[in-house]
């Protein structure tokens, strides 16, 4: 079936730093992949569209400028959170959508991301 | 819109015990619906799936029920057993018809807990 890789699975870093995280379809090609922000015990948050070879479609209230989605491929997306500050830790999952399985959707494993 | 929840409520059940959980959508014109379960520090993991010209569907040990009057889906997890604690969410998403998926907004979750 269709997996998807998300690396790095943890990740600290120091307040002002910027942190990148990969999502990588690796056996199908996605055109369109998303990301979520997760919070300890709350639900997933859609913080962004990704589309391959355009701009990402960021949710209201989410800062396009702090993180930044590239999507230059067919199989990778990735998130780059800028001047991370402890308040952005959190749980961050991508998902790609493959129109060939029956759902459409496989989620990476996540990244921990802690600012200290 | 997406969910923001505080504290996901949670439902403690005995092993061997049927387990039904359940969830309120927002968008009365999302088409297609997803469970999934999330295991602690893990992505989500895609349980069954159900379109809105249905009203039932069943899988391996698991029901989903679709009421679009009072949009609102349960998830009924049969012999549940320890394996299945985790957190669940439905998930909707809007003009899902034939292999055009648009992006995924997630319920509020629950968390299952079943003791041996």
């Amino acid at each position: 079936g269709a997996v998807v890789s998300q690396h790095p699975s943890r990740v600290i870093c120091k307040s002002g730093t910027s942190v990148k995280i990969e999502c990588r379809s690796l056996d199908f090609q996605a055109t369109t992949m998303f990301w979520y922000r997760q919070f300890p015990k709350q639900s997933l948050m859609l913080m962004a569209t990704s589309n391959e070879g355009s701009k990402a479609t960021y949710e209201q209230g989410v800062e396009k400028d702090k993180f930044l989605i590239n999507h230059a491929s067919l199989t990778l997306s990735t998130l780059t959170v800028t001047s991370a500050h402890p308040e952005d830790s959190s749980f961050y999952i991508c998902s790609a959508r493959d129109s060939w399985q029956g759902h459409g959707y496989t989620f990476g494993s996540g990244t921990r991301l802690t600012v200290v | 819109g997406e969910s923001v929840g505080l504290h996901l409520p949670t439902l403690s059940v005995q092993e061997g015990d049927n387990s039904i959980i359940n969830c309120a959508y927002s968008n009365s014109a999302s088409d297609y619906f997803i469970w999934y379960k999330q295991e602690s520090g893990k992505g989500p993991q895609f349980i069954i799936d159900i379109r809105s010209n249905m009203d039932k569907r069943q899988g391996q040990r698991v029901t989903v029920l679709l009421n679009k009057t009072v949009k609102h889906l349960s998830l009924q997890i049969a012999a549940t057993q320890p394996g299945d604690s985790a957190v669940y969410f439905c998930a909707e998403n809007l003009n899902a018809g034939g292999t055009s998926y648009g992006k995924l907004t997630f319920g509020q979750g629950t968390i299952l807990t079943v003791h041996p």
